[in-house]
């Protein structure tokens, strides 16, 4: 049981290159989630996903697109990076949100540094 | 909309002693969680203890418990008999158990720093 695992672990692009970042769960959770955190600031949700095929916007979407295909998977992408989105991204998963202890599991986080 | 406020951007505290992290929150729904999370410098987010608004009683999780004063909106974190493996960043976050489309979605407090000197 891997929890919630993310790949890349780090990535370096150029301002306007693209790419997406991988979240994967084996917890069979129907919510995940897509967060970013900027030094000195808490976490903050980009998108986040009630069950596969769904996705919706959280407090700081602009420049990323995200897609749940599959329940297992929730992907994160950036079409053209920009330096602002230099940050450290972390993915969640919970079961779900109707309980009153559903508790989010993080992965080990991806950090992005955008030139 | 929902408001996280840490007030203390650093904590240092001997170890074996207790140390208490501060967290205000501000909401307007009735029912709602907190947690609290640990960030050490390796970076991963850790779950450490939940508290629901309804609970009547503090959570407690071994060396963690949650201080809750509803009537104040504080939701602090008490850590007993620090340890050096206590260092870390801690967060406070909270959602609304509620529906519509705040739902189940955590807002985080901005974060204090322990440090546990030996």
């Amino acid at each position: 049981n891997a929890g919630v695992t993310q790949t890349p672990k780090f990535r370096v692009l150029k301002t306007g290159q693209s790419m997406t970042l991988l979240c994967a769960q084996d917890m069979n959770h129907e919510y995940m989630y897509w967060y970013r955190q900027d030094p000195g600031m808490g976490l903050r949700l980009i998108h986040y996903s009630v069950g596969e095929g769904t996705t919706a916007k959280g407090e700081v979407p602009d420049g990323y697109n995200v897609s749940r295909l599959k329940k297992q998977n929730f992907l994160l992408g950036l079409e053209s990076a920009a330096p602002s989105q230099t940050s450290v991204y972390f993915c969640a998963s919970s079961y779900d949100s109707t309980g009153w202890d559903e508790t989010q599991y993080f992965g080990p986080g991806t950090r992005l540094l955008v030139l | 909309a929902q408001k996280i406020t840490q007030t203390q951007p650093g904590m240092f505290v001997q170890e074996k002693e207790a140390v208490t992290l501060d967290c205000t929150y501000d909401t307007s729904d009735q029912s709602y969680g907190l947690f609290w999370y640990k960030q050490p410098s390796s970076g991963e987010m850790i779950f450490l203890i939940y508290q629901g608004s309804y609970d009547e009683q503090n959570a407690t999780e071994g060396r963690y418990s949650l201080n809750f004063q509803k009537a104040r909106k504080s939701a602090n974190l008490v850590i007993s008999a620090s340890q050096l493996g206590d260092s870390a960043m801690y967060f406070c976050a909270m959602w609304p158990v509620t529906g519509g489309t705040s739902y189940g979605k955590l807002t985080f407090g901005q974060g204090t720093i322990l440090t546990v000197h030996p």
